[in-house]
Order: structure tokens, then C-alpha cells, then sequence
């Protein structure tokens, strides 16, 4: 069973820093990394998905990913307050079964 | 991206008796999911449902207590049977996005909210 550890929070950031939520996973075979972003009551929204070593940028969103120390990061620059969320990490399930295996999420609250 | 409906939005269900979900997809796909997500919680997949054939039930879950039905490319159906407080709920379907060449993206539907009494 793949396992995808993420701190629950709540992270608080003040508005306009940069946000740093973490992910670690347990299969090293894992070759996809998704981040999610869910609004209290909303169904969750692919926000970023990275697959290669190193860091891939898309606007204010920065994932990094690190596959030997089995580590991925999301980074939020310029926080807003409508950045305020929870945020899932996921891999694939795999070992033949299909969909993701999500961690618990990180709670971000961005301070106005 | 696909669209996703889900009903019903919400319910009060009384202990013991069973609820069907549906989920209807703009569009024609191979593998529908179908998650749960209890309060505080993180999502846990229930069951991967294909069309013609019989659902993959993850870990933890069983046919009988969560029967799916998939006639066709855009439909499928959740049962929650003989309901207990513990299935107090939101479940989720969702689809891959077909157009992606990479495996993993998924677009949810807006859940339902099952509280059992």
C-alpha cells in the first residue's frame, strides 16, 4: 500500500510570503506527483503535477521534486488570500490498480 | 476537462437503509472513480469502476456494502447499503482527463454529502 505523508497543519503564512507545503511518499517506483488544491466544501482541483527531478514553475506555483530523498515540494510565491486551502499531494495507485493514493492534505491559511 | 454531476448533492439517511449515488460524464471514458472522503479527512479510494466488467475494490472495501453499477461510458452508480453513522460521508466520482498522455489527472465531481443518523 503506497503511503503519502503530508503535515495536516494548519500552515499560516503571512500575505504576500512564500508558502512552502511538503510531501513525502513511500514507493520509490512512484514516477508522478500531483498537487490538489481543495476549497472547504469544493471537490479537490489539480493545481500542479511534476514527473522529472528538479523544479517545474507555472505562474505563482513552483513544484519541486526530489525522487531520491522521495520528497516533493509546492511552493506558493506572492500568497494571496484566496491561496488559503487544503493541499493534496497524490501519486498514482498503481500495482495495477488505477487513480491516486492522496496524502491528508496540508491546511494553508495565508494572514491578510 | 470533463464535466461531472453528481446526485444527490447531499442527504439524511436513517441507519440501515441503502443510497445510491450517480455520477453522469459529459463525455465517453474508460475508468471511473469513485472516492470517499470522511470528515477532517483525505480521499481513500473505494473503487475503480470500468465499463463491462466488474469494479476493483481497493483495500478495506467490498462489494456488498458498496455495489457499483457501470451500463455505459458516461454512467456509473454507488450503493452505500445498510448505512451506519460511520459511513457519514462526502464521495466523490472522477474521471481521468482523456486528452492528457500522462496517467493521473483527474477531475472530480462536487461530492455528496451523506450524513447517516
Amino acid at each position: 500500500q503506497k503511503e503519502v505523508e503530508q503535515n495536516s497543519g494548519p500552515l499560516s503564512v503571512p500575505e504576500g510570503a512564500i508558502a512552502s507545503l511538503n510531501c513525502t511518499y513511500s514507493d520509490r517506483g512512484s514516477q508522478s506527483f500531483f498537487w490538489y488544491r481543495q476549497y472547504s466544501g469544493k471537490s479537490p482541483e489539480l493545481i500542479m503535477f511534476i514527473y522529472s527531478n528538479g523544479d517545474k514553475e507555472d505562474g505563482r506555483f513552483t513544484a519541486q521534486l526530489n525522487k531520491a530523498s522521495q520528497y516533493v515540494s509546492l511552493l506558493i510565491r506572492d500568497s494571496q488570500p484566496s491561496d488559503s486551502a487544503t493541499y493534496l499531494c497524490a501519486v498514482p495507485s498503481g500495482g495495477g490498480a488505477d487513480g491516486l493514493t492522496f496524502g491528508k492534505g496540508t491546511h494553508l491559511i495565508i494572514q491578510p | 476537462s470533463a464535466v461531472i454531476s453528481q446526485k444527490p448533492s447531499r442527504d439524511i439517511c436513517q441507519r440501515g437503509t441503502s443510497l445510491t449515488i450517480q455520477c453522469q460524464v459529459d463525455s465517453q471514458v474508460t475508468m471511473m472513480f469513485w472516492y470517499r472522503q470522511q470528515p477532517g479527512q483525505s480521499l481513500t479510494l473505494i473503487a475503480t469502476a470500468n465499463q463491462g466488467s466488474e469494479a476493483t475494490y481497493e483495500s478495506g472495501f467490498v462489494i456488498d456494502k458498496f455495489p457499483i453499477s457501470r451500463p455505459n461510458l458516461t454512467f456509473s452508480t454507488l450503493t452505500v447499503s445498510n448505512m451506519s453513522p460511520e459511513d457519514s460521508s462526502i464521495y466523490l466520482c472522477s474521471v481521468e482527463d482523456g486528452s492528457r498522455t500522462n496517467a493521473g489527472e483527474l477531475f472530480f465531481g462536487e461530492g455528496s454529502r451523506l450524513t447517516v443518523l
